[in-house]
């Protein structure tokens, strides 16, 4: 199995910005996922994006795969104080775990 | 919306006393999961069951720990005899399809075990 590493570690914006999270992984993989954990509480899967597709969207939420770079980014547009929170990328690969590397910790400031 | 439970929110023990971490999976899902997240620390792989047997552990899953699907609906993670480094937040986790293959995990909200 192998994690993403989510950068950058903290990020603070205002409310209505955008907010850019970067991923990248060590080998090939199946697809990508992106998590959202609110402090203390579960994991939330936001989108999975395949190893074939190079961008998805979903509401508010952009997601881009290089798989040349492997790397990959999550774009939360229109960014509000609710989405404050840690995000995960999590590399899969058939076969293997999941895992979850140190995130990146949101903070939309009101 | 289906979702995961799990039970108890909270639990404190003394050290050495035996645990059991109860979670009910979504009703369709096939494979459950077991990770941790000791404060300030990432979320760590545990345990994977499918089919009425581990299909995958890590490190951490070591002989203090066993898991359980003991009727159609709950999933249990034991803990035999804790120390003071269990003290963590346990999630279960559980999938459709092997975890990633095609479809996403959906967590629990966790159950945060105190060891005294």
């Amino acid at each position: 199995s192998q994690q993403g590493e989510e950068d950058p570690q903290a990020l603070s914006i205002q409310e209505g910005e955008n907010a850019t999270m970067n991923c990248s992984y060590k080998t090939s993989i199946n697809n990508l996922q992106w998590y959202r954990q609110n402090s203390g509480r579960g994991l939330v899967h936001l989108i999975l994006i395949r190893s074939n597709e190079r961008e998805k969207h979903s509401g508010r939420l952009r997601v881009t795969l290089d798989t040349s770079k492997k790397s990959s980014s999550l774009l939360i547009t229109a960014s509000r104080a609710a989405d404050t929170a840690s995000y995960f990328c999590a590399p899969y690969t058939s076969g293997s775990r999941l895992t979850f590397g140190e995130g990146t910790q949101l903070t939309v400031n009101p | 919306e289906p979702e995961v439970t799990q039970t108890p929110s909270h639990q404190v023990t003394q050290m050495g006393q035996e645990v059991i971490l109860r979670c009910v999976p979504i009703s369709n899902h096939l494979y459950f999961y077991w990770y941790r997240q000791i404060l300030g620390q990432k979320v760590e792989f545990l345990v994977s069951f499918y089919n009425n047997e581990i299909s995958e552990k890590s490190e951490i899953f070591d002989d203090q720990f066993s898991v359980e699907r003991p009727d159609g609906s709950n999933f249990t993670l034991k803990i035999r005899s804790t120390k003071l480094e269990d003290s963590a937040m346990y999630f279960c986790a559980s999938s459709v399809v092997s975890g990633g293959a095609t479809g996403e995990l959906f967590f629990g909200e966790g159950s945060r075990l105190t060891v005294l």
